[in-house]
């Protein structure tokens, strides 16, 4: 079946650093991917998505890059803040086009 | 514009009862989603409401269904209660029908003893 994993657990960063979180899905047809912050006792946030005709978009200080070749995704957050501390997942959409299929999440920690 | 919201916050329940867990969808949104999260892990995929009619469902028993009604709020009903039910349990409403831009309610933390 589908998967999607992740390359690290765990992130700690320096407040005003830049961090980069990645993933990997399994299923080349992939058509849609998205990012979620999770900050402990929240339900997940929406951060950004991106679909498979495009390879990077960019939002607020969040930029999201997809290498379809190596079937990778990466959040890059730029200058980054305590506040950005919580568990990042990345989500693919299921071949049927229904579900999301969750990793297990990065979780960040900025020190001040 | 009302985001997602989910009751109750908390439930503890005990092996083999009943439990319904409730969510309204965010305004302007027909489509809910309810995903199951155990401790450390990403959510699972329980099924999704479209319009009032299941559109979707991943790997879970029978034992687990909803609803979704007319205003698109929507139910998840888990009967004969196992402790490996025990999860924070999302929902998750969207524009249309599919997996795209799910915008996540807080949660019900579920506690099976």
């Amino acid at each position: 079946g589908e998967s999607v994993g992740l390359h690290l657990p765990t992130l700690s960063v320096q407040e005003g650093d830049n961090s980069i979180i990645n993933c990997a899905y399994s299923n080349s047809a992939s058509d849609y991917f998205i990012w979620y912050k999770q900050e402990s006792g929240k339900g997940p946030q929406f951060i950004i998505d991106i679909r498979s005709n495009m390879d990077k978009r960019q939002g607020q200080r969040v930029t999201v890059l997809l290498n379809k070749t190596v079937k990778h995704l990466s959040l890059q957050i730029a200058a980054t803040q305590p506040g950005d501390s919580a568990v990042y997942f990345c989500a693919v959409g299921d071949q049927a086009g229904t579900a999301l299929i969750f990793g297990k999440g990065t979780t960040l920690s900025v020190s001040s | 514009e009302t985001g997602v919201t989910q009751s109750p916050t908390h439930l503890i329940k005990t092996r083999g009862q009943q439990v319904t867990l409730r969510c309204s969808s965010q305004s302007g949104h027909n489509t809910v989603s309810w995903y199951q999260q155990a401790l450390g892990q990403g959510p699972q995929f329980i099924f999704q409401y479209y319009r009032e009619e299941e559109n979707g469902r991943g790997n879970f028993p029978p034992r687990f269904s909803g609803l979704q009604f007319p205003n698109y709020s929507s139910e998840l009903n888990v009967n004969a209660l196992e402790l490996d039910d025990s999860a924070l349990y999302l929902c998750a409403s969207s524009l249309y029908g599919g997996a795209e831009t799910q915008y996540f309610g807080p949660g019900t933390r579920l506690l099976v003893l």
